[in-house]
């Protein structure tokens, strides 16, 4: 089967830096999202990686390892704003998306 | 640009009742999808939509309906509300869907569902 590993709930301090991990095992591979989800609200898109390696973008970056079927996001000088859930996605080789459950994140002051 | 948008964003119904979730987006988009988001498990795909008059099944179509007549419009039919079907659906569009240019979803804000 297919399955996406995430961890359930992390807690960082506001200014911190935290890598979410993300580990896949698919039917292939054709792409990596990553997704933030606010309490309540839609998910609202991250990032997106398609090669291996380090994708910047401001205060978050995502990396990816094919290899390892491995990703991780990470977050930097963290807001308290940052505090929501970060769903990883996976498209297969039939080009569907497998949704991670996603880490809910808790930033304390 | 209103992006995607959803209707109702909450309902109860009683079991074997019927109803339509609403999806309406204005950006042009090809692709049009839904889902539900149920506690500790990932989205899951319920049907979805390459273009107007195209619907395919998802991950977990049973007891919904879609239809596309409309580029711009994708309504989700509950045809015998069940418990089971209580769930949080979204409404999710985008570009290109998820072919060989895979492009971002844009989801709607969500429409809360409980059967009773």
């Amino acid at each position: 089967g297919q399955n996406i590993d995430q961890p359930t709930e992390m807690t960082a301090t506001e200014g911190a830096i935290v890598q979410i991990n993300c580990t896949y095992q698919t039917s292939g591979f054709n792409g990596l999202f990553w997704y933030q989800q606010h309490a309540g609200e839609a998910p609202t898109f991250l990032s997106y990686n398609v090669l291996d390696g380090l994708e910047e973008k401001g205060r978050f970056s995502s990396f990816l390892s094919r290899s390892k079927g491995y990703s991780y996001l990470l977050l930097k000088e963290l807001q308290m704003k940052d505090s929501a859930s970060y769903l990883c996605a996976v498209i297969d080789s039939n080009y569907q998306l497998i949704w991670g459950a996603g880490t809910k994140l808790i930033i304390k002051p | 640009n209103a992006g995607v948008t959803q209707t109702p964003k909450f309902q109860v119904l009683k079991t074997g009742q019927s109803m339509t979730l609403q999806c309406a987006q204005d950006m042009n988009h090809e692709y049009m999808s839904w889902y539900r988001q149920d506690p500790g498990m990932g989205l899951r795909l319920i049907h979805y939509s390459v273009g107007a008059g195209i619907t395919d099944q998802g991950e977990v179509p049973n007891g919904y309906n879609v239809s596309r007549s409309t580029t711009e419009d994708f309504p989700l039919r509950l045809l015998s509300a069940a418990p089971s079907q209580t769930s949080v659906y979204f409404c999710a569009s985008s570009l290109t869907g998820t072919g060989e240019n895979t492009g971002e979803l844009f989801f709607g804000e969500g429409s809360r569902l409980t059967v009773l």
